[in-house]
């Protein structure tokens, strides 16, 4: 079963906006990463955030977590269209069936027009 | 340049045939993954492999072998017994030094249809 939930399942913007994306898991985790995919292509690692963090910045992006409620939130500031892409969480649940391994949300697609 | 090829990129399956999906690395990563990805979907593992000659089943392993003879490689056939082959393949190694789980790299993937 999936470990992660993203919505919204696709999100459309204009360039220079903001976009979020929210994932959900179920288990306890040691680390959640975000992934971006392009159209027919494999997928790029953009940020890992661990347990004990709770907001982390690489360049235009912002991730959050929040352990408690078990989720974490992907924010991209100042959308261009070169951003337009699925973006998808991982999670590498700290025990259980899916410990030691990496588990993929559905992603959300994200579209930033001109 | 560094990374993981994948090929080919377009395959085509008949009834009743195996075939194989290449993956090769130069990164000099142990971890090696295969997933499968199928429309609007995430990515579920197949098979995964942290050190040469030992491979592990993943979440959907039925229908598919794979074999890690060399540090580089990390083929996947995809057998008969796989009913529903068609999906996206993708490769991906990990990191050495820092564990099975963090910062995947991926091929750019296999498209594997049905004839």
């Amino acid at each position: 079963s999936q470990q992660g939930e993203e919505d919204p399942q696709a999100l459309s913007i204009q360039e220079g906006e903001n976009a979020t994306m929210n994932c959900s898991y179920k288990t306890s985790i040691n680390n959640l990463q975000w992934y971006r995919q392009n159209s027919g292509r494999g997928l790029v690692h953009l940020i890992l955030i661990r347990s004990n963090e709770r907001e982390k910045h690489s360049g235009r992006l912002r991730v959050t977590l929040d352990t408690s409620k078990k989720s974490s939130s992907l924010l991209i500031t100042a959308s261009r269209a070169a951003d337009t892409a699925s973006y998808f969480c991982a999670t590498d649940a700290e025990f259980g069936t899916s410990y030691g391994k990496l588990t993929f949300g559905q992603g959300t697609i994200l579209t930033v027009h001109p | 340049d560094g990374g993981i090829t994948q090929s080919p990129k377009y395959l085509f399956r008949k009834e009743g045939q195996n075939v194989t999906l290449s993956c090769e690395q130069n990164l000099n990563h142990d971890a090696m993954y295969w997933y499968r990805q199928d429309p609007g979907q995430g990515l579920r593992l197949i098979y995964y492999s942290q050190i040469v000659n030992d491979f592990q089943k993943g979440d959907i392993a039925e229908g598919y072998s794979v074999s890690r003879e060399k540090k580089e490689s990390f083929p996947l056939t995809v057998t008969s017994a796989q009913k529903n082959p068609t999906a996206f393949y993708l490769c991906a190694s990990s990191v050495p030094g820092q564990g099975p789980n963090e910062k995947l790299f991926f091929g750019s993937g296999t498209q594997l249809s049905v004839l």
